[in-house]
């Protein structure tokens, strides 16, 4: 089952602006991560924010993660058309054993 | 520092075959996942290999199998391939298992496209 859920579905901005996904998720968590995909090709990993740590920033990527929601945001500012991609939230359950991923969110950064 | 790489990038099988996937991990890393992602979803977790035995798997039936080298890298094999079993399979390598790892990113190949028809 998927425990994540990221909102919204698909975004379409303009380059220079920012860009805000969500992620929601519903059992407690080990930890939280944010993963890329290009078209066709394999995740990247982005980011990871541990359960008992509320905002991380990497680069121009901010996350923040509220375990009393059971929610978290990625921000991507001043987005480039290289940003162009899906992006996933997972979140870490049994230890390690595996990783829930939500359907994730299409953004398309327009020149 | 070698990538996961993942082989053949693409396939096509018939319903009723069986089909063999590769992966090597990336160097450093004794832990592979197998994940189903179908067309715009997100990856499904099928199983995790570790030191050669399987150490969690998700909702996949038994025709779904895998094997882990003692170089760690691994294989998914699926046997009497159904329509449904249409998608991109990702693998992913992370160093360690259970709570040594548990916070650590999986680092994904580029997958392989299987296609059955």
């Amino acid at each position: 089952s998927q425990q994540g859920e990221e909102d919204p579905q698909a975004l379409s901005i303009q380059e220079g602006e920012n860009a805000t996904m969500n992620c929601s998720y519903k059992t407690s968590i080990n930890n939280l991560q944010w993963y890329r995909q290009n078209s066709g090709r394999g995740l990247v990993h982005l980011i990871l924010i541990r359960s008992n740590e509320r905002e991380k920033h990497s680069g121009r990527l901010r996350v923040t993660l509220d375990t009393s929601k059971k929610s978290s945001s990625l921000l991507i500012t001043a987005s480039r058309a290289a940003d162009t991609a899906s992006y996933f939230c997972a979140t870490g359950e049994n230890y390690g054993q595996n990783f829930v991923f939500g359907p994730g969110t299409r953004l398309s950064v327009l020149p | 520092e070698t990538g996961v790489t993942q082989s053949p990038t693409h396939l096509i099988k018939t319903r009723g075959q069986q089909v063999t996937l590769r992966c090597s991990s990336q160097s450093g890393h004794n832990t592979v996942s197998w994940y189903q992602q179908a067309l715009g979803q997100g990856p499904q977790f099928i199983f995790q290999y570790y030191r050669e035995e399987e150490n969690g798997r998700g909702n996949f039936p038994p025709r779904f199998s895998g094997l882990q080298f003692p170089n760690y890298s691994s294989e998914l094999n699926v046997n009497a391939l159904e329509l449904d079993d249409s998608a991109l399979y990702l693998c992913a390598s992370s160093p360690g298992a259970g709570a040594s790892s548990y916070n650590s990113p999986l680092h994904f190949g580029n997958g392989t496209r299987l296609t059955v028809t």
